[in-house]
């Protein structure tokens, strides 16, 4: 099973909303991402928890707050978002970071738009 | 600063043919490479990777080919077929550790019949 669950698969919510993007892994990964993807550009990474603990935000709004409450879940709050923020989310997960021969799968994604 | 790029946003190829898809990356300390497929509409999907001591690998209709000295790589894909239409990333966690893929700009597949 390399399967990464993301929920929900759409999400439109006015720029005062708060809401929250999940997602879950059953694979024993112990590295997890959100990572942001706009129209025909490459994923770009927001967030990476490894053992459960934030290591590395890459300069994300504080509008968006992730959370990892255990090493299966992943969640991405969401509060007072702005159009410019309407893209595809996307999780992921790896074994443990990102040595050779380590590969990051992907979930689906949970496209937002900001309203 | 360092990069992954791709040659060419859009390849297309007739049904049937051979496709390659190029990238360049510009980190000697590479030793890692992952190429990944992403449908119109999903999440990248994991095709192939090759690690540093490699320069070749090769799966179920893909190849990918590694050449250190130019920092060059290639998926090639064999037989095209339509279910192969999509975005292709070649990506690079050249940071190691927990700290995320680096993804090229992406080349989009566009299959004719």
């Amino acid at each position: 099973d390399t399967e990464v669950t993301q929920t929900p698969k759409h999400l439109v919510m006015g720029m005062t909303n708060k809401k929250s993007l999940k997602c879950e892994q059953h694979m024993g990964h112990r590295a997890m991402y959100w990572y942001k993807q706009k129209a025909k550009k490459p994923p770009e990474l927001m967030f990476v928890y490894s053992y459960e603990k934030l290591s590395i935000n890459e300069s994300v709004p504080s509008r968006f707050s992730p959370e990892c409450p255990n090493s299966s879940l992943l969640n991405l709050h969401l509060h007072a978002l702005q159009p410019e923020d309407s893209a595809l989310y996307l999780c992921a997960s790896s074994p443990l970071g990102l040595t050779s021969g380590n590969t990051i799968y992907f979930g689906e994604g949970s496209w937002l738009t900001v309203v | 600063g360092e990069s992954v790029g791709l040659h060419l946003p859009t390849l297309s190829v007739q049904e049937g043919d051979n496709s390659i898809i190029n990238c360049a990356y510009s980190n000697s300390a590479s030793d890692y490479f992952i190429w990944y497929k992403q449908e119109s509409g999903k999440g990248p999907q994991f095709i192939i990777d090759i690690r540093s001591n490699m320069d070749k690998r090769q799966g179920q209709r893909v190849t990918v080919l590694l050449n250190k000295t130019v920092k060059h790589l290639s998926l090639q894909i064999a037989a095209t077929q339509p279910g192969d239409s999509a975005v292709y990333f070649c990506a690079d966690p050249s940071g190691g550790g927990a700290d995320g893929l680096t993804f090229g700009k992406g080349t989009h597949l566009i299959i004719q019949p």
